[in-house]
């Protein structure tokens, strides 16, 4: 099966600017998450969609990061206005059950801001 | 909130030798799962553990969870090269919403 899909591999922006990002969960996948992964540290959990709505968006930073998954497959990630600490590479998964199979991560996008 | 830390957050072996990462959450876990993120890639799902006192193998990795469902290790025998990597643990909390809580990782250099 194809795994999920995730563009761009690679971003580099000045702060202040604003980036998106997209995913492409595995078909069938009724949950979506969106993690950020700081270099050297675990994935941190920013949102997490069941089909097109929204179950935990409690570690996301509303003030400038928001998230959408219309018609409940595909997602967009974005950062507007980017800060320096933003630079993390933000990393989409998506499962079937969690009570029985783990994540399946897309490869990730690298964000560097600067 | 629920954490989970895991030790030691670095280890570097000799091929040959063996390596053990500890996890152990601040909750009691539903479930718990073990993930490898080799060098520049994402991380992979390993396995997943449910029961009280746990253990499952695959070839040279042991992974085991705690009786009390607070703490987890992954034990790799005789280490080889293929096996470097950013070994994490990721915890799913009782009567919680469908999420895991990833530990910090511990980074394994193994040196031929």
């Amino acid at each position: 099966e194809a795994g999920v899909a995730q563009s761009p591999r690679y971003k580099i922006i000045e702060k202040r600017q604003s980036v998106a990002f997209w995913c492409n969960p595995i078909s069938g996948h009724a949950t979506l998450y969106w993690y950020q992964q700081i270099l050297g540290q675990g994935p941190k959990l920013l949102i997490q969609f069941q089909n097109n709505g929204v179950v935990d968006d409690s570690q996301l930073p509303k003030d400038r990061f928001s998230a959408e998954r219309l018609k409940g497959v595909d997602s967009t990630l974005k950062i507007q206005p980017a800060k320096l600490e933003d630079s993390a590479v933000y990393l989409c998964a998506s499962s079937l059950d969690l009570r029985l199979y783990g994540y399946t991560f897309g490869s990730g996008t690298r964000l560097t801001v600067v | 909130g629920q954490q989970v830390m895991q030790i030691p957050q670095y280890q570097h072996v000799q091929e040959g030798e063996d390596f053990t990462t500890y996890c152990n959450s601040s909750t009691t876990l539903s479930n718990i799962q073990w993930y490898k993120q080799r060098p520049g890639g994402h991380p992979v799902f390993l396995i997943q553990l449910v029961k009280s006192g746990e253990v499952k193998k695959q070839k040279r990795l042991t992974f085991q969870f705690g009786e009390a469902k607070k703490n987890s290790s992954l034990h790799i025998t005789a280490t080889q090269t293929t096996d470097v990597g950013t070994y994490f643990c990721a915890g799913r909390t009782q009567g919680g919403s469908e999420k895991l809580v990833f530990g910090k990782g511990t980074k394994l250099t193994v040196n031929p």
